[in-house]
């Protein structure tokens, strides 16, 4: 099983900054990486696949990188609608499908 | 316009059955490529990835719960089923299913997942 590993757990943010999350998987996936934002109450999104790719109707703010075991998300001037919880998923191999334990983007 | 549905009991007694069903549109588990999986998240916890079964009918668990789940599709209905036996308290989650369009492809869509209660 591939363990994803999301870090930091929290990130307080004041508006308009810019922001980076970071992924780690226990071994390589290639750019089978996705990056979804749940908001509460919500289903989560797909923001990013491919680890660099946006999603449709995905703001330009948001971008991905990385390769293999070490990736990124970056949200380059956070929103009031950004505050969310940030998950990376591996989709390389499975079963199982894995994702990370999520970054909470709260407002400082 | 493409969307999915979960449907299902919301409360569920310790050592039951629980069966979801995924209803879909807009696209077709026929088509080649596409997916469906299910998804759980526990109150205030990660998602979970449980089982996925693919446009051939080709299945695949989550390992450490592969012998309480079953998942089946109907594509006369547009309905993808999940089954899970001798459910625990450690169950009560909301349950999401979710499209994946490729073979290897990231969900790019989901339902708005329904919560599930195992309590006595």
């Amino acid at each position: 099983e591939i363990v994803m590993t999301q870090s930091p757990a929290t990130l307080s943010v004041s508006p308009g900054e810019r922001v980076t999350l970071s992924c780690r998987a226990s071994q390589s996936v290639s750019t089978y990486l996705a990056w979804y934002q749940q908001r509460p109450g919500q289903a989560p999104r797909l923001l990013i696949y491919g680890a660099s790719t946006r999603a449709t109707g995905i703001p330009a703010r948001f971008s991905g990188g990385g390769s293999g075991t070490e990736f990124t998300l970056t949200i380059s001037s956070l929103q009031s609608e950004d505050f969310a919880l940030y998950y990376c998923q591996q989709y390389n191999n499975w079963p199982p499908l894995t994702f990370g334990g999520g970054t909470r983007v709260e407002i400082k | 316009q493409v969307t999915l549905r979960e449907s299902g009991p919301a409360l569920v007694k310790p050592t039951q059955t629980l069966t979801l069903t995924c209803t879909f549109s807009g696209f077709s588990l026929n088509t080649s490529g596409m997916c469906v999986s299910w998804i759980r998240q526990p109150p205030g916890k990660a998602l979970e990835w449980l089982a996925r079964i693919d446009w051939d009918d080709d299945k695949n668990y989550n390992t450490s719960l592969k012998t309480r789940l079953t998942i089946s599709k109907d594509t006369t209905k547009n309905q993808v089923v999940l089954t899970m036996t001798n459910l625990a308290p450690v169950d009560t989650a909301t349950y999401f299913c979710a499209r994946a369009k490729l073979w290897r492809g990231a969900f790019d869509l989901w339902g708005q997942g329904t919560m599930v209660t195992v309590s006595s």
